[in-house]
């Protein structure tokens, strides 16, 4: 059973389009996290999200969690070839350290 | 600067050897560390927690005997992959907690490419 749900899980668009990957669950996180990983390389993270409803962005990223805390969401403005990559949201529930990944969002932004 | 360091970064072997991937924390002392595989185009899959001074625990379907952990110290786990055959060839990562309490997140090395022919 996948306990977060991403979707899409594979998006293709143009430079200077905008996008939004999301993330579902039915169960509520303590946190939930945004990674970017490059073919070869571990993930790097984006964002921590941690109260409901907040909402962080950066640079032309923008990042919400639910006010449940079960769902979260990632928008890119204008999208640009260098935001190419594999996303992967990640949720960590109460004082278990363990993340509980989505199976990642693959975009491809050409230019 | 890096708060993993994770290594080698590539290995490949003839079947039936025994590889040992390092994992350090740099920034962090990791009472606990995580080790993942990941296949292409795939997200992560968590393979067991590596907890130092004790026995690591390792999640349903993930053969402990297969995959050996030790975390000896506050900064180096290892993986070893006993036995590999070509079927164990993938991408390991391992990941650091950032500090204490469940909110922190996890820091990630740069991974292992296991190729075994």
């Amino acid at each position: 059973t996948q306990l977060l749900e991403q979707s899409p899980q594979f998006l293709s668009i143009q430079e200077g389009e905008n996008l939004t990957v999301y993330c579902n669950s039915s169960s509520v996180f303590s946190s939930l996290q945004w990674y970017r990983q490059e073919p070869g390389e571990g993930p790097v993270l984006l964002v921590t999200v941690v109260t409901g409803g907040e909402v962080k962005k950066l640079k032309r990223l923008t990042f919400q969690f639910g006010d449940a805390r079960k769902d979260s969401s990632l928008h890119i403005t204008a999208a640009q070839t260098g935001d190419t990559g594999l996303y992967l949201c990640a949720g960590a529930r109460g004082s278990n350290y363990k993340l509980t990944f989505g199976k990642g969002t693959l975009l491809t932004v050409n230019p | 600067g890096a708060v993993v360091s994770q290594h080698p970064s590539r290995v490949i072997c003839k079947s039936g050897t025994s590889v040992k991937i390092e994992c350090r924390s740099l920034d962090f002392q990791a009472t606990t560390m995580f080790w993942y595989r990941q296949f292409p185009k795939q997200s992560l899959m968590l393979m067991a927690t590596s907890n130092e001074g004790s026995k690591a625990t390792y999640e349903q379907g993930v053969e402990k005997d297969k995959f050996l952990i030790n975390h000896a110290s506050l900064t180096l786990s290892t993986l070893t992959v006993t036995s590999a055959h070509p079927e164990d060839s993938s991408f390991y990562i391992c990941s650091v907690q950032g500090g204490t309490g469940s909110n922190q997140p996890q820091h990630f090395g740069d991974g292992t490419r296991l190729s075994i022919l």
